[in-house]
């Protein structure tokens, strides 16, 4: 049952250019999204979030977009750095809507992002 | 900047021998949780640790497993007799505010179970 889905399993774009990593739910239920940054070898990282009332947040080069009505999430990366490249995860959050979920993440799958210089 | 802490950071250890895996919290942190990933799979949520008691937990949280922070610091998971599917890589993390708040991850513990 994926609730959350990243059906990219990897993505590779040139350096300078801009790097969109998509992600799809199914439950209306989720009210608050996550973008994780993962290295082999380390625990992801936090990159950005969204609530459900908003539709944009952005932080320096990264900016994710939420689409509620086609239960769609999308983080772009302007300009992509070669230290950019590593694995990112697309995470939702049910809170109070969720049974009284106390905030667990369910993460998507994964997309390889890889920038080439 | 804080950062949350785990110990080990590898451990390799024989079918049916207990495991107790330790994570540091961010320190004003008051939200705790573990998940796991198996190699190749996504990261899958555990349990939830709030006020020194479960929140919640899932389907895979089962008897084998237990939680709990005995001096105010460390957040222990353990696993009473680790079975060849428990080897994956476990992340704490913890969060200042638990609904909507940001949840910040340790490097994780690598386990191997033999």
């Amino acid at each position: 049952d994926q609730q959350v889905k990243q059906n990219s399993p990897s993505l590779s774009v040139q350096e300078g250019r801009i790097s969109i990593l998509n992600c799809d739910y199914t439950n209306s239920m989720f009210d608050y999204f996550l973008w994780y940054k993962k290295y082999p070898a380390e625990g992801p990282t936090f990159l950005i979030s969204i609530s459900s009332i908003k539709d944009k947040n952005e932080d320096g080069r990264f900016t994710v977009f939420l689409n509620k009505s086609a239960k769609h999430l999308s983080l772009h990366i302007v300009p992509s750095q070669p230290g950019d490249s590593a694995v990112y995860f697309c995470a939702a959050s049910g809170g109070w809507n969720y049974g009284g979920s106390q905030g667990n993440l369910i993460f998507g799958k994964g997309t390889k992002l890889s920038v080439k210089p | 900047e804080p950062e949350v802490t785990q110990t080990p950071s590898h451990q390799v250890t024989q079918m049916g021998q207990e495991v107790i895996l330790r994570c540091v919290p961010i320190s004003n942190h008051l939200y705790f949780y573990w998940y796991r990933q198996i190699l190749g799979q996504k990261v899958e949520f555990l349990v939830s640790f709030y006020n020194n008691e479960i929140s919640e937990k899932s389907e895979i949280f089962d008897d084998q497993f237990s939680v709990e922070r005995p001096d105010g610091s460390n957040f222990t998971l353990k696993i009473r007799s680790t079975k060849l599917e428990d080897s994956a890589m476990y992340f704490c993390a913890t969060s200042l505010g638990g609904l909507g708040g940001t949840q910040y991850f340790g490097p994780g513990t690598r386990l191997l179970v033999l």
